[in-house]
């Protein structure tokens, strides 16, 4: 099945500063990856995603950019505030195949420093 | 329209004891997945459903069981409670559109086996 890695596992930024979280996938038949925040005690929610035809999206301070070629895709926060503190998960998923069952990452906490 | 729901919020059990967590969506989504997530692990998926009826095993099955007699509840089950299911559990739904679709996750429950 999919394997997804997800790095680093913790990183810590000032506040201002750019911060990027990288994934990678083994299956070149995923073909949605979707990245979620997850607030202390809260539910997972989904900040931004990219399909498999599109080499990069924005979203104001947030972008994702995906190399197929290589199987990987990276989460971008430019100048980031303490509300972007928060715990930040990538995700695999393949349209028609396993009535899209996502893969996800191991999770990458992000600490902003004001 | 309140999305995903579950209940209980928090449970406590002893080992052996069993217990039913409720998951209810009113989006009227075919699919739907139970999760659990440990520290440093990310989100497993234990269970999921692609509709009324149906239940498929994910990637840590091993001790629960699921039901979906109704499109709009998930239920999971734990039938004999082990300290190695201490977890939070996140049930999620998707739409079957063509296409890859966005989940949606439930707020979560904190299980702690004793």
């Amino acid at each position: 099945g999919e394997n997804v890695e997800q790095h680093p596992s913790t990183l810590s930024v000032q506040e201002g500063d750019s911060a990027v979280i990288k994934c990678t996938y083994s299956d070149s038949a995923s073909n949605y990856f979707p990245w979620y925040k997850q607030e202390l005690g809260k539910r997972p929610q989904l900040i931004i995603d990219i399909r498999s035809n599109v080499g990069e999206k924005k979203d104001q301070r947030i972008a994702v950019t995906l190399n197929k070629t290589a199987k990987h895709f990276s989460l971008h926060i430019t100048e980031t505030q303490p509300e972007d503190s928060a715990v930040y998960f990538c995700a695999a998923s393949m349209t028609g195949y396993n009535f899209n069952k996502f893969y996800f990452g191991s999770g990458t906490k992000l600490n902003v420093k004001p | 329209n309140a999305g995903v729901t579950q209940t209980p919020k928090f449970r406590v059990l002893k080992t052996g004891q069993s217990m039913t967590l409720l998951c209810a969506q009113d989006m009227n989504h075919e699919y739907m997945y139970w999760y659990r997530q440990d520290p440093g692990m990310g989100l497993r998926l234990i269970h999921y459903s692609v509709g009324e009826g149906t239940t498929a095993k994910g990637e840590v099955p091993d001790g629960y069981n699921v039901s979906r007699l109704k499109k709009q509840n998930f239920l999971l089950g734990l039938e004999s409670a082990a300290p190695s299911q201490t977890s939070v559990y996140f049930c999620a739904s998707s739409s079957d559109r063509q296409g890859p679709n966005e989940q949606f996750f439930g707020p979560g429950t904190r299980l702690t086996v004793l």
